[in-house]
Parts: C-alpha cells; structure tokens; sequence
C-alpha cells in the first residue's frame, strides 16, 4: 500500500523557518517525481513546487520559489520542504503527493498543519 | 498562470445527476492530451483523484464518475449522486506548472 506521511509542522513565529519531511512507503521512491501542494484555512489549493525522482531538477510555483526549497533522500524515501522567513498567509496544511503520469497527483499524505503566529 | 474556474457549491438530489464545471483561461491541450484533473476531497481527508487526463477514471474510482471536455472547458459529472459523495470536488491542472480550481462543494438537497 502505497504511503506517505509527513511530519514536522506545528507552531512557527514570523520570520522563521521550518523544515517538513515526508516518509514515502510501499512503492520504489526513486522512480517518482514528487511534489508539494498546500491548502490555506479557506480551503484554497495551492501547488508549491515539484522535484525530480533523482533530485536533479525542482520546479517551483514563482511566488513560493525565493523561500521555500524542495528536496529529497532518496535512500531513506524522505521528501523534504524547507521554508524560510514564514508569513502569517503560510499558514496551511501541507501535502506531500505523488506523481503518476502526466503530473497526476496520484497519492497523497495525511497533511502537516503549520500556523505561523507570534 | 494558468487560472482555473470553478462554481463554488452545487446542491443535488440523491439518485440525480451532478455537473461540475472547470475553465481554464488558457488551453490545456497538448499532443492530443488534455491535462486536466479531478480530485475529491471530504472532510478533515487529503484530496484523492478521480480522473484525470479530462475522462480517464483512476483506479478504484466507481463509473458514477465521469469527466470529459478539452481546451479551456471541462465538466465533472457524477450519475447517480450517492450520500457518500458530498465532498468538494477540485480540478487541477498540469499542461504548464500545476494550479488548482477553487473547488465546489457538492451538497444534498
């Protein structure tokens, strides 16, 4: 069965950072690319950025790419997202997903909830 | 950006037909694909697919679900409507970065 589970949000002040992982199971992690998505309070989706299965190649959603940083392990099937100097609008769940074919969002992990307050 | 259209609620009988829509501002089309998504998602759960390249079912998703359309229109169909269901519904798309619709939220009359 196919898993991810991330790790890693909680409280964060303004200005900070925070680092979030997600542990991949049950498929072969180095085959796939993956990505992270995050939903604000409102509910609204929003992409952050993908990485290449070898971790060559990252894209980035242009309002997200100065701040938050993608990257992975693959020998120990960790995803990682790295996000500095946090603003209260971070304030979200976030998803680590999957990539099928096409850039479908095949599976995705249970959440990380971060709030950013003072 | 590519920037995706959706109504925000639809309200349906039990056992009818509910169609959700999704426009795009610009085309998603690409060598004969069509790079558009559907996820559902139900409450306090991650967001699971339903469909994607436009009508294609993803695996273990019943045939009540449906998607077709191309270019910048596309429609999420579900016949018959079941309680299991009300969820809020989310296309996404991939023909250049990824962005997500707004949702909309399916209820029960």
């Amino acid at each position: 069965e196919v898993q991810l589970v991330e790790s890693g949000g909680g409280l964060v002040q303004p200005g900070a950072s925070l680092k979030l992982s997600c542990v991949a199971s049950g498929f072969t992690f180095s085959d796939y690319w993956m990505s992270w998505v995050r939903q604000t309070p409102g509910k609204t989706m929003e992409w952050i950025g993908d990485i290449k299965y070898d971790g060559s190649y990252t894209n980035y959603a242009p309002s997200l790419k100065n701040r938050f940083t993608i990257s992975r392990d693959n020998a120990k099937s960790t995803l990682y997202l790295q996000m500095s100097n946090v603003r209260s609008e971070d304030t979200a769940t976030y998803y680590c997903t999957r990539y099928g074919s096409y850039g479908v969002m095949d599976a995705w992990g249970q959440g990380a909830s971060v709030t950013v307050s003072s | 950006d590519i920037v995706l259209t959706q109504s925000p609620a639809l309200a349906v009988s039990l056992g009818q037909r509910a169609t959700i829509s999704c426009k795009t501002n610009q085309n998603v089309d690409y060598y004969g694909n069509s790079y558009m998504h559907w996820y559902q998602q139900k409450p306090g759960q991650q967001p699971k697919l339903l469909i994607y390249l436009a009508s294609n079912l993803a695996s273990g998703i019943p045939a009540r679900f449906s998607g077709r359309g191309s270019g910048t229109d596309f429609t999420l169909t579900i016949d018959p409507v079941e309680a299991d269901d009300t969820a809020t519904y989310y296309c996404q798309q991939s023909r250049n970065l990824r962005t997500f619709g707004g949702g909309t939220k399916l209820e029960l009359k």
